[in-house]
C-alpha cells in the first residue's frame, strides 16, 4: 500500500538558518503530495502541495518540488523564523479516488531559536 | 476563516468505557474524516463520511467504532469499548467536495483521548 516515510526527529536550528525535511513515498499510481503544519494548539493546515512531477509547491518561503525518479518531496525554507515552530507532515492522496483520502508519515517537529 | 472545531480538547477514560468524540465542520462542507495519531507513530486514517454515509474505512474502523452526522451540524466519532491502544489523538477534517481529487483537507485541533 501507499506510504510515507519522513526523517526522524526532532530538529532545533536558529533562527535563519537553513532547513531541509526530507520526505520520500511509495505509491502506486500518481500521487498529490502535501506538506501539513501543525503549530501548537491547531489543526494541521495545508502548508503547500504538488500534483504531478517535477511541480514545485510553495509558500511562506517553503518549497518542496515532486521529484517522481527518487519519490520524493523534501521541504526546504532559505531562512527559518521563530514563528515556524511546528510539527511539519509530509503526505500524499491516492490520485484514482474520489475521496481525498490522505497518507502521512509520522510528523517532524521543527524548534527554532532566536 | 472557518474553522473545524473539536471538543473536548483532552478526554480521559477507563479501560471498557463509551467514549464520543464530537466535531463541528466547516458548514458548507460535504466531506468529513477521522485520523488519529498514536504518540510517535504516523497519522492514520480511520473513517471517511459523505452524503450520510462511511465511503471508506481503514482496518482499524473495526465494530467497536461508529460515525454519526445527527444533526447537520456535528459529526462524532464513537468508541463502543475503549481499549488501551485506542488511546492517541483524534483529528476531524472536512474538504468542501467541489473537486474530486486533490482538495484541501482542514483539519481540527484534534482531542487526545487517553484510555487508563
Amino acid at each position: 500500500g501507499d506510504s510515507v516515510t519522513q526523517m526522524e526527529g526532532p530538529v532545533t536550528l536558529s533562527e535563519e538558518a537553513f532547513l531541509t525535511i526530507n520526505c520520500t513515498y511509495t505509491a502506486t499510481g500518481y500521487p498529490s503530495l502535501f506538506w501539513y503544519v501543525q503549530y501548537p494548539g491547531e489543526g494541521l493546515q495545508l502548508l503547500l502541495k504538488a500534483t504531478k512531477a517535477d511541480d514545485k509547491g510553495s509558500n511562506k518561503g517553503f518549497e518542496a518540488t515532486y521529484r517522481k525518479e527518487t519519490t520524493s518531496f523534501h521541504l526546504e525554507k532559505g531562512s527559518v523564523q521563530v514563528s515556524d515552530s511546528a510539527v511539519y507532515f509530509c503526505a500524499l492522496s491516492d490520485s484514482s479516488g474520489a475521496n481525498s483520502k490522505l497518507t502521512f508519515g509520522k510528523g517532524i517537529t521543527l524548534s527554532v531559536r532566536p | 476563516e472557518p474553522e473545524v472545531t473539536q471538543t473536548p480538547s483532552h478526554q480521559v477514560t477507563q479501560m471498557g468505557q463509551e467514549v464520543i468524540l464530537r466535531c463541528v465542520p466547516i458548514s458548507n462542507h460535504l466531506y468529513f474524516y477521522w485520523y488519529r495519531q498514536i504518540l510517535g507513530q504516523k497519522v492514520e486514517f480511520l473513517v471517511s463520511f459523505y452524503n450520510n454515509e462511511i465511503s471508506e474505512k481503514s482496518e482499524i474502523f473495526d465494530d467497536q467504532f461508529s460515525v454519526e452526522r445527527p444533526d447537520g451540524s456535528n459529526f462524532t466519532l464513537k468508541i463502543r469499548s475503549t481499549k488501551l491502544e485506542d488511546s492517541a489523538m483524534y483529528f476531524c477534517a472536512s474538504r468542501p467536495g467541489q473537486s474530486a481529487t486533490n482538495e484541501k483537507l482542514f483539519f481540527g485541533s484534534g482531542t487526545q483521548l487517553s484510555v487508563l
